[in-house]
């Protein structure tokens, strides 16, 4: 069965840091991939997809992740990090029949100014 | 264009009572999800439409819970009798069939707290 690990349940950085969140998952095939985003208040937004093709995918809000298959890992990443981005991040694969999402656990961001 | 939408955004119920949540998908897909997320836990799949069928519900956790949607359009989801664990919040979702491995568009939720 599919799996999704976010390790790292709250995270604190300071405005202006750069950002790294962490997603491993567990697939038997080629897993499809999503980082989803929830503000407060708001609903999941989705902030990338990895399909196929290059393994580093660049999303909205400047944030990018990297695929990489040896670690079985996801990880979001942001050079500086801004206020607005203190919300819920959600690390998910999708199944074989593409209507399934499986969620992480989600990290919660605080932002410090 | 409209995103899905979902009503009420909170509901307060005391259990053994019965409450409905609606889900309106965004405008043309034929795709129609439901997931929750109970306190401290992951977000789980519960079912998914395509049009007016369950195309898949093995994410339903028990009898207690009905989802429909009749003409294809919206989609309810009624518990009944609520329980105390059923308390989360219901998220709902859509994507267009045709794209591959269609990216799923969520609504904001409906927070329901159970007494």
């Amino acid at each position: 069965a599919q799996s999704v690990t976010q390790p790292d349940i709250h995270i604190t950085v300071s405005e202006g840091a750069s950002l790294e969140l962490r997603c491993n998952y567990s697939y038997g095939a080629t897993p499809y991939l999503f980082w989803y985003v929830q503000s407060p208040g708001q609903g999941l937004q989705l902030l990338l997809k990895y399909f196929s093709g290059d393994t580093l995918v660049q999303g909205i809000k400047g944030f990018e992740a990297e695929f990489k298959r040896s670690q079985s890992s996801f990880n979001l990443r942001k050079p500086s990090v801004h206020w607005s981005d203190a919300a819920e991040y959600f690390c998910a694969v999708v199944n074989n029949a593409g209507n399934m999402l499986t969620f992480g656990g989600g990290t919660r961001l605080m932002v410090k100014p | 264009e409209a995103g899905v939408t979902q009503f009420p955004s909170h509901s307060v119920i005391e259990k053994g009572q019965t409450v409905t949540l609606r889900c309106d998908p965004i405008s043309g897909h034929d795709n129609l999800y439901w997931y929750r997320r109970v306190m401290g836990k992951e977000i789980k799949f519960l079912l998914h439409f395509v049009k007016e069928s369950k195309q898949d519900e093995s994410g339903m956790p028990n009898n207690r819970f009905l989802a429909e949607r009749t003409g294809g359009t919206y989609s309810t989801l009624k518990v009944q009798p609520a329980e105390l664990e059923d308390s989360g919040v219901y998220f709902c979702a859509s994507s267009q069939v045709g794209e591959l491995q269609e990216t799923q568009y969520f609504g904001p939720g409906t927070r329901l707290l159970v007494l």
